[in-house]
């Protein structure tokens, strides 16, 4: 079946634009997550969504990022007034998880963004 | 939650068995250990996780110590495309659902 999608894969900014990232999870799956992975490093959480709800954003570097899945499916990454240090591979995942449990998070491929 | 430590680097040949280490000496009695890999420009992959008791499925096995402060991912005939970094992380069962990944284990399998 189809797994996570990611667009744009790659993305190139420059500096100070506002940049929008989207992931579409796998049918069905009620959680959400976003990472960052700088070059040479893990991802790093930024944000998980339970269905519509934002539930944990701790991981949000700054106001500049936000974060919607308004109707509990597709997700939007919004990054405002772009700086060099955004510059990263943005990961999106998804897992049946509802509260507790395990279930495998199944990550897209990421989008590439690169701020100049 | 806890914390783990990985080799940086190892190499290993196309058809032996790979196997990487994992120090958790810090993890809690609720914590599982999971193991997910990093394919160059993919997004990680689950492999496998654990309790306390040992387990295997059609990727790896995963060894832990009786003690639970470190495991052993296994590879049992690496090929070249399991050339990947891997990724050890402690987790709770239940709460919190984000992954915390360290740096890793960057996996070279030579032919």
């Amino acid at each position: 079946g189809a797994g996570v999608s990611q667009s744009p894969r790659y993305k190139v900014a420059k500096r100070g634009q506002d940049v929008a990232l989207r992931c579409d999870p796998i049918s069905g799956h009620v959680s959400l997550f976003w990472y960052q992975q700088a070059l040479g490093q893990g991802p790093e959480f930024l944000t998980y969504f339970q269905n519509e709800a934002q539930l944990d954003k701790s991981g949000l570097p700054s106001d500049r990022f936000f974060a919607e899945r308004p109707e509990g499916s597709v997700s939007t990454l919004k990054i405002q007034r772009t700086q060099q240090e955004d510059s990263a591979v943005y990961l999106c995942a998804s897992s049946r998880s509802e509260t507790g449990g395990f279930y495998e998070q199944y990550f897209g491929p990421g989008t590439r963004l690169t701020v100049t | 939650d806890a914390k783990t430590t990985q080799p940086p680097s190892m190499d290993c040949a196309e058809g032996r068995a790979a196997n990487l280490p994992c120090n958790h000496s810090t993890i809690s009695g609720n914590e599982y250990v999971y193991w997910y890999r990093q394919i160059h420009s993919q997004g990680p992959q689950y492999i496998i996780h654990g309790l306390k008791n040992n387990e295997t499925n059609e990727m790896a096995s995963l060894i832990i110590t009786e003690d639970r402060k470190s495991s052993t991912l296994i590879l049992p005939h690496a090929t070249l495309r399991d050339t990947a970094v891997y990724y050890c992380i402690v987790r709770p069962s239940q709460g919190a659902q984000k992954l915390v990944f360290g740096q890793g284990t960057r996996l070279t399998i030579n032919p």
